[in-house]
C-alpha cells in the first residue's frame, strides 16, 4: 500500500514564487491535514479537512490556501512565498474509529526553503 | 486553548538505560493523547496512545499512562536501545470547527549511545 504521498520531496523557491504541494492517499480516508515542523517549534497544523468539499483553518493558515476535491488529494498552495515558509511540510491523513482513537498516518515530508 | 508541553532535549542516555519524556497538557474536555515518533529523514510514526484517563498506550516497550489528574502522559521505556533514537513528540486530539485536529508538543530529541 502506498499511503500517504507527498511530491515533491525538495524545493527551492525565491521570495514571491508560488507553488502546490501534493498529498495524495489511497486508504479512503476522510480526514486529512497539512502541518509545517520548524526546528524546536513542533508540529503546527495550517489547515486540515474532513471530508471532500470540507476543509478548516487550522493554527497557522496565513499565506497558504487548500482544496479538497476529492477523498485522496489535498494540495497546499503557496501564492506569494515568503522567508518564513522555509520549513518541512508533512500531510496526514486519518479515520475515526469507533473506540475513539484515531490512527495518523503521515507522509514522507517535503522540505521548502524559500531565498 | 489546547496546547502541549514536553521536556526539552536532547535526551542523551547510554543504551539499557531508562527512558522518561515528559508531557503535560491543557485541553478542555477529555482529549486522546498520543505520542508520535519521527526516525531520522522519516515522517511521524504513531507509537501508542490512550483515549481515557487511566489508559495505559503501550507499544515496542515504551508505555504512557493518561493521568487526567496531573493531566500528564509521560513516555517510559526500561531500556532503551540505540535504534531508539529519534524524535519523539507527543500530542493531543480536540474538535474543531468541522472535525478533529491533532495538537503537538515541540518534540524531544532522544540520543542512545552504545
Amino acid at each position: 500500500n502506498a499511503g500517504v504521498t507527498q511530491t515533491p520531496k525538495f524545493r527551492i523557491l525565491k521570495i514571491g514564487q508560488s507553488m502546490t504541494l501534493q498529498c495524495t492517499q489511497d486508504m479512503n480516508h476522510n480526514y486529512m491535514y497539512w502541518y509545517r515542523q520548524d526546528p524546536g517549534m513542533g508540529l503546527k497544523l495550517i489547515y486540515y479537512s474532513v471530508g471532500a468539499g470540507i476543509t478548516d483553518k487550522g493554527e497557522v493558515p496565513n499565506g497558504y490556501n487548500v482544496s479538497r476535491s476529492t477523498t485522496e488529494d489535498f494540495p497546499l498552495r503557496l501564492e506569494l512565498a515568503a522567508p518564513s515558509q522555509t520549513s518541512v511540510y508533512f500531510c496526514a491523513s486519518s479515520y475515526p474509529r469507533t473506540d475513539g482513537g484515531e490512527k495518523l498516518f503521515f507522509g514522507s515530508g517535503t522540505q521548502l526553503s524559500v531565498l | 486553548g489546547n496546547s502541549v508541553t514536553q521536556m526539552e532535549g536532547p535526551v542523551t542516555l547510554s543504551e539499557e538505560a531508562f527512558l522518561t519524556i515528559n508531557c503535560t497538557y491543557t485541553a478542555t474536555g477529555y482529549p486522546s493523547l498520543f505520542w508520535y515518533v519521527q526516525y531520522p529523514g522519516e515522517g511521524l510514526q504513531l507509537l501508542l496512545k490512550a483515549t481515557k484517563a487511566d489508559d495505559k498506550g503501550s507499544n515496542k516497550g515504551f508505555e504512557a499512562t493518561y493521568r487526567k489528574e496531573t493531566t500528564s502522559f509521560h513516555l517510559e521505556k526500561g531500556s532503551v536501545q540505540v535504534s531508539d533514537s529519534a524524535v519523539y513528540f507527543c500530542a493531543l486530539r480536540v474538535k474543531g470547527e468541522y472535525g478533529n485536529k491533532l495538537v503537538f508538543g515541540a518534540g524531544t530529541i532522544l540520543r542512545v549511545k552504545s
